[in-house]
Formats: C-alpha cells, sequence, structure tokens
C-alpha cells in the first residue's frame, strides 16, 4: 500500500540522548516535511525539503536536524533531546511544494524524560 | 506575523449542519485547506480553495474569500463519526503551510 510510514510509532527518551525519527514515502513525492504538534497549538514546521538533496528550516528547527539523501527518505535528528521536545511529531510528503495536498505518516509520539 | 483563528470547540447535533470559520492573516496566500483529524490519528485533506466561491464535495462544502482573509468548512448531515478534529492551513508566499490550532468538534446523538 502506498503512503508514508514513521518509525518508531511511540517512544520514551531519556533527556540528553540523541534520537532519529525516520520517515520514509513510497509514492516519488518531491516534499517532504516533519511537524510537531503540541495540544493546544496548531502544527508547527521544523525543517523541510522541497526536493531531495535540499532542506531548509521551519518555524522551530532549534535542536532538530534532517537530510534529504534520497526521494523516499526524511529522517529527523534530536541530538541531545530536552523535556520540551516532549510532542507528537508527524512527517508529511507532497508531490510538489507549490500547490498540493500534504499526506501524513501517523506520527511519532515522543516523550523525553 | 502569521495568524490563523479557529473557534477551540464547537458542538452540533447528528442530522444537523454545523459552520467552523476560519480567518488568517499570512505573508502571502497560495491557497487554503481543510484537514479533519481524529483523535489520536493523522491530519488527513479535505478540501482545498484557491479562488474565491464555494466548493462542494459530498457533505462537506468550502468557502473562500480572499479579501476578507476567511474561510469556512460546512458540514451538512452530520454524522457521529464526524466527531474530530477540523484544522484550517493557508499556504504562505514560501509554500509552506501555516497552521490553525484546530476545532474540535463534538457531535451528540
Amino acid at each position: 500500500i502506498a503512503g508514508i510510514t514513521q518509525a518508531p510509532t511511540s517512544q520514551i527518551l531519556a533527556a540528553g540522548r540523541r534520537m532519529t525519527l525516520r520517515c520514509t514515502q513510497d509514492m516519488r513525492h518531491n516534499a517532504m516535511y516533519w511537524y510537531r504538534q503540541d495540544l493546544g497549538l496548531g502544527l508547527r514546521l521544523i525543517h523541510y525539503s522541497n526536493t531531495a538533496g535540499t532542506t531548509g528550516k521551519g518555524e522551530v528547527p532549534d535542536g532538530y536536524s534532517v537530510s534529504r539523501a534520497n526521494t523516499d527518505d526524511f529522517p529527523l535528528t534530536l541530538a541531545s533531546a530536552v523535556p520540551s521536545q516532549t510532542s507528537v511529531y508527524f512527517c508529511a510528503s507532497s508531490e510538489l511544494a507549490e500547490n498540493t495536498e500534504a499526506f501524513f505518516g501517523q506520527g511519532t509520539r515522543l516523550t523525553v524524560v | 506575523g502569521q495568524n490563523i483563528d479557529q473557534p477551540t470547540e464547537m458542538t452540533a447535533t447528528e442530522g444537523a449542519i454545523v459552520q467552523i470559520n476560519c480567518t488568517y492573516q499570512t505573508s502571502g496566500f497560495n491557497g487554503l485547506f481543510w484537514y479533519q483529524q481524529h483523535a489520536g490519528e493523522a491530519p488527513t485533506f479535505l478540501s482545498y480553495n484557491v479562488l474565491d466561491g464555494l466548493e462542494e464535495k459530498g457533505r462537506f462544502s468550502s468557502f473562500l474569500s480572499r479579501s476578507k482573509g476567511y474561510s469556512y468548512l460546512l458540514l451538512k448531515e452530520l454524522q457521529m463519526k464526524d466527531s474530530a478534529s477540523y484544522l484550517c492551513a493557508v499556504k504562505d508566499s514560501n509554500y509552506q503551510l501555516i497552521w490553525g490550532a484546530g476545532t474540535k468538534l463534538i457531535i451528540k446523538p
């Protein structure tokens, strides 16, 4: 089934640890995104990639890094986790950055303790 | 700054009609999206408006007025499964989605 897959589904992480959230899509979409969703706030963009080989910073990039070595994969790394990074993380993709709808992965619920 | 406003919560009765409003102020406009998100799940696409007017898709319709920075999502013949959060989002001049906090819709029998 075509779509976008995230791993892990949930994780409890000790503060100070490094963690990579994985995201893979098989729709050959050019653009990919990482969002975090916190209660009472809208989805906030962390990083994005409009095409393989390029990345950009979103609204809340601090403490996170991404890479886009190929079309399908867009991992998000927390170099040294802090409790404020406790959130639900969604990866999304769209055919083009310009105007098409975004498809979302099922989310990763991350708790930093 | 950029801002998307929508009501935090609404309640409606099964079989009725409900209108969820969204107002926006963004740097540029490249379309407005509505997404549905059930609790614990990912957002799923409902509608897209880039020109003024009404877009109808089954029980759901979405309206846009660019001059007023305003949109609404209209849900007809409400069903219990429509209980969810409805997210309004605008693509700005950089083609990035700016999201509202979402409206939690509670459907009562």
